[in-house]
Formats: C-alpha cells, sequence, structure tokens
C-alpha cells in the first residue's frame, strides 16, 4: 500500500511568488494535516482537514491557506513567499481526526530566495 | 501558552540503555505521542499513551504521568539504526498535534 505522498520533493522560489504544495493521504484515511518545520525544529501546525472540512488551523498567517479535496488529497498554497517561509512542509494522515496516530510523507522542502 | 520541553542531544552507546524525556503544559490534553525522524526523513510514529502508565512496544517503552504533565520514551538494547530525532507531541483537546523541540540521539558503537 502506498503511503502518504507529497510533490513536488523540493522547491526554490523567489520572495514574493505563490507556491501550492500537494498531498495524497493513505487510502482510506479522510483526515490531512499539515505542517512547517525548520531545520532544528519540531514541526509546526498549519491546518488539519477532515472530510473536506478545515477543522483547524495553526498560528500562521492569511497568506497559508488550503484545501481538501473529495478524492481527500490536499493542497496547500502559500502567497507572498518570505524568506522566512523557507522550511520542510509536512502533511500527514490518519483515519479520522489526528488522533493519536498520523503517518506522514516525505515533505517537500521550499527553499525562498 | 503551549510548551513541551525535551532535551536537545542525547548520547548513549550501542546495547545500553536510553530514557528521553518531556514535560508539557498545553491548554488541553487526550494524550502523548512519540515520533522519531532520520535527518531527511519523515516523522514516523512510535507510541502513544493516553493513561497513566507504561506501553512498551518491542524495545521501545513510554510512560505517561498526567498529573505530573511528563511522559518519557525509553530505548533499550540502542542500535546504531537508533540515531535519530526523537520528538514528543501532545494530543490536544481539538485534536491537533504539538510537537516537542525534539531530542537528537547519537548512539556510538
Amino acid at each position: 500500500d502506498a503511503g502518504v505522498t507529497q510533490s513536488p520533493t523540493h522547491l526554490i522560489k523567489t520572495r514574493g511568488q505563490h507556491v501550492t504544495l500537494r498531498c495524497s493521504p493513505i487510502s482510506g484515511h479522510k483526515s490531512v494535516s499539515w505542517y512547517q518545520q525548520v531545520l532544528g525544529q519540531g514541526p509546526q501546525f498549519i491546518f488539519q482537514y477532515y472530510e473536506k472540512e478545515e477543522r483547524g488551523r495553526g498560528n500562521f498567517p492569511d497568506r497559508f491557506s488550503a484545501r481538501q479535496f473529495p478524492n481527500y488529497s490536499s493542497e496547500l498554497n502559500v502567497n507572498a513567499l518570505l524568506l522566512g517561509d523557507s522550511a520542510l512542509y509536512l502533511c500527514a494522515s490518519s483515519w479520522g481526526g489526528q488522533g493519536a496516530k498520523a503517518f506522514f510523507g516525505q515533505g517537500t522542502r521550499l527553499t525562498v530566495v | 501558552g503551549q510548551s513541551l520541553e525535551q532535551p536537545s542531544e542525547v548520547t548513549a552507546v550501542e546495547g545500553a540503555i536510553v530514557q528521553i524525556n518531556c514535560t508539557y503544559q498545553t491548554s488541553g490534553f487526550y494524550g502523548l505521542s512519540w515520533y522519531q525522524q532520520h535527518d531527511g526523513g519523515a516523522p514516523t510514529f512510535l507510541s502513544y499513551n493516553a493513561l497513566d502508565g507504561l506501553e512498551e512496544t518491542g524495545r521501545f517503552s513510554s510512560f505517561l504521568s498526567r498529573s505530573d504533565s511528563y511522559g518519557y520514551l525509553l530505548l533499550q538494547e540502542l542500535q546504531m539504526k537508533d540515531s535519530a530525532s526523537y520528538f514528543c507531541a501532545v494530543r490536544d483537546n481539538t485534536d491537533k498535534l504539538i510537537f516537542g523541540t525534539g531530542t537528537r540521539l547519537q548512539v556510538f558503537p
């Protein structure tokens, strides 16, 4: 069975640009969450979606948005990129809510120059 | 505020036992999870405690004391492949995961 897949794996963008990151959850999982991980720190919660509805949002500016599609895949969008947005963006899926056990994808390494 | 504290680094030799502690202060609490992350890899789930006590999964065990807002991960019979970062994460009352800053474990031969 395929795990959580994210695309692209690496991305370089210029300040002010927009980026879209994609995530496909494990088959049967209805919840997708997004995290930002800066080097040397733990993942920081950005969004959670369950059954295509936003269930939670972390302390991130409105430049960050996300959505979940009928097939439960998800997109994370970031507008007006800043140098500080450079990080590893992780997607996690779980059957219900985040619950106890989340399955993470390999992440998208975003570099803003 | 919400915070989880872990030691930044722990070192040990192969075959040894190591304990990684985690203290937390969060607005809500459903349980404490532990994740392993190798350099360049994705976090991988190790264990979860919702109730006080010890959970054992092979070489790894995890403990929780809700009254002390404290937990630990115990790794036994350490192997070189255990060298990684370990994160505790609180599942809060909105069902999201709040991660600690991580503990880097280095295992030496």
